[in-house]
């Protein structure tokens, strides 16, 4: 079964430190990953995009990096802000597939 | 300023009412995709669109009707809403499903009672 999950679920950090979120996905075959930041109730932005050939891929502070072997996909900030805070939604495309496989996310608090 | 547009925002009604939520994008894109975002579960597809006169169902299209009579707008119906269908939803688009990045509106809540 297609599938994408992301750890943790939840996290806080204080302003200014870095933190590493992950997401692993059974999603085959693979096309892209994407990493999206999603306030609430608002709707996801993009923070980046990886095909299979691509293994790091920057957006500012943010460090979105791919392992194809592994299946294992980690988003990293550094420096943190409040305004960082948000849920991380990692999201797989299959080649072929017609839909995309999203995971829960993962809700980021950054604490002043 | 390249957007989806949404409408509307927030939304209440009673079960069986039927209700339209518009989505509207000005950057050509020819695909479309409708979600729903319930507590736990993430994203869930309802339908997509990949051009004008082409939609097709997400995983979960129960309940919900969609057009794509323009390019530019994709029509979420509710015919008969329940209290299950209480969600927030957004709808999105792209040049095309798989190689670009999404955009997605900034969603609707709706609440049926």
């Amino acid at each position: 079964k297609n599938q994408v999950e992301q750890s943790p679920q939840s996290l806080i950090i204080l302003e200014g430190k870095n933190c590493t979120l992950q997401c692993n996905y059974t999603v085959s075959p693979f096309s892209n990953l994407r990493w999206y930041k999603q306030d609430t109730g608002r709707g996801p932005v993009s923070l980046t995009i990886m095909t299979f050939s691509e293994n790091t891929k920057s957006n500012g502070r943010y460090t979105a990096t791919l392992d194809a072997d592994t299946k294992q996909s980690s988003l990293h900030i550094t420096a943190s802000q409040l305004s960082d805070s948000a849920s991380y939604i990692c999201v797989v495309s299959g080649a072929g597939f017609q839909k995309l496989v999203f995971g829960t996310g993962t809700r980021l608090l950054v604490s002043p | 300023e390249a957007q989806v547009t949404q409408n509307p925002r927030y939304l209440i009604t009673v079960t069986g009412k039927k209700l339209t939520v518009t989505c509207s994008q000005n950057m050509n894109h020819e695909y479309m995709s409708w979600y729903r975002q319930d507590p736990g579960l993430g994203l869930r597809q309802i339908y997509y669109s990949m051009n004008v006169e082409v939609t097709d169902k997400g995983d979960v299209p129960e309940g919900y009707k969609v057009s794509r009579k323009e390019k530019r707008n994709f029509p979420l119906i509710l015919e008969s809403p329940s209290p299950n269908q209480t969600s927030l939803y957004f709808c999105a688009s792209s040049l095309s499903q798989n190689r670009v990045g999404y955009t997605f509106g900034s969603g609707t809540r709706l609440t049926v009672v």
